[in-house]
């Protein structure tokens, strides 16, 4: 059964730092991995996408990695702002299940401070 | 991207009462939508998914009697919690299959529910 774990669970930043979010997932055998943000109360923002093939992704000031064969992947914020404070999930979707549901880590909570 | 619609945002309810929540795909037809839902502090966990035209598959652990799930059309799928319960308060979201394109999700996500049983 896929397990998708993230750390940290919460994390305080100084506006401007660089920052890494952690995702690991038990079963390699993965379709893609998704990052999201998800603001209180709200639905979710797609961020990036990684097919299984591919190694990064990027958009604007974050980039994203994926190592299927280690299970992990990182979100990497650059020159960070207090804007970007929310709760960031890792979600994999996996073959073998019906394509498009996602296994979701509970996500790391974000606080940039001005 | 495709646009996923789900109404109400927010619904306040009394207990013992039932609520709907529909989740439309607004610019593609999707065959199959997942209901998911989020306590505080947790994940969000896959409760069912919906097939067009036929019964809905429960995980594990999900009521099926209790959460009653309706795929009628191509583009709407409904989630009914009957005789709610305050336990039953959660944030609940659905997503709805996309046309395969590559680089593209797979699924995507209306703006979710937020459930509150008094």
């Amino acid at each position: 059964k896929q397990e998708v774990t993230q750390i940290p669970a919460a994390l305080s930043v100084p506006e401007g730092e660089n920052l890494v979010l952690n995702c690991s997932f038990t079963d390699s055998a993965i379709y893609n991995l998704q990052w999201f943000r998800q603001d209180p109360g709200k639905g979710l923002t797609s961020l990036l996408l990684i097919q299984s093939s591919q190694r990064e992704q990027t958009s604007g000031r974050l980039n994203a990695s994926l190592d299927k064969s280690s299970g992990r992947s990182t979100l990497y914020i650059a020159a960070s702002q207090p804007g970007d404070s929310a709760t960031y999930l890792c979600a994999v979707s996996s073959y073998g299940g019906s394509q498009g549901n996602l296994i979701f880590g509970k996500g790391t909570k974000l606080s940039v401070k001005p | 991207g495709a646009v996923v619609s789900q109404h109400p945002s927010r619904v306040i309810c009394k207990s013992g009462t039932s609520v709907k929540i529909e989740c439309r795909s607004l610019d593609f037809q999707a065959t199959t939508m997942f209901w998911y839902r989020q306590f505080p502090k947790q994940s969000l966990m896959l409760m069912a998914t919906s097939n067009e035209g036929s019964k809905a598959t429960y995980e594990q652990g999900v009521e099926k009697d209790k959460f009653l799930i309706n795929h009628a059309s191509l583009t709407l799928s409904t989630l009914t919690v009957t005789s709610a319960h305050p336990e039953d308060s959660s944030f609940y979201i659905c997503s709805a299959r996309a046309p395969v394109a590559r680089g593209s999700p797979l699924a995507f996500f209306g703006q979710g529910t937020r459930l509150t049983v008094v």
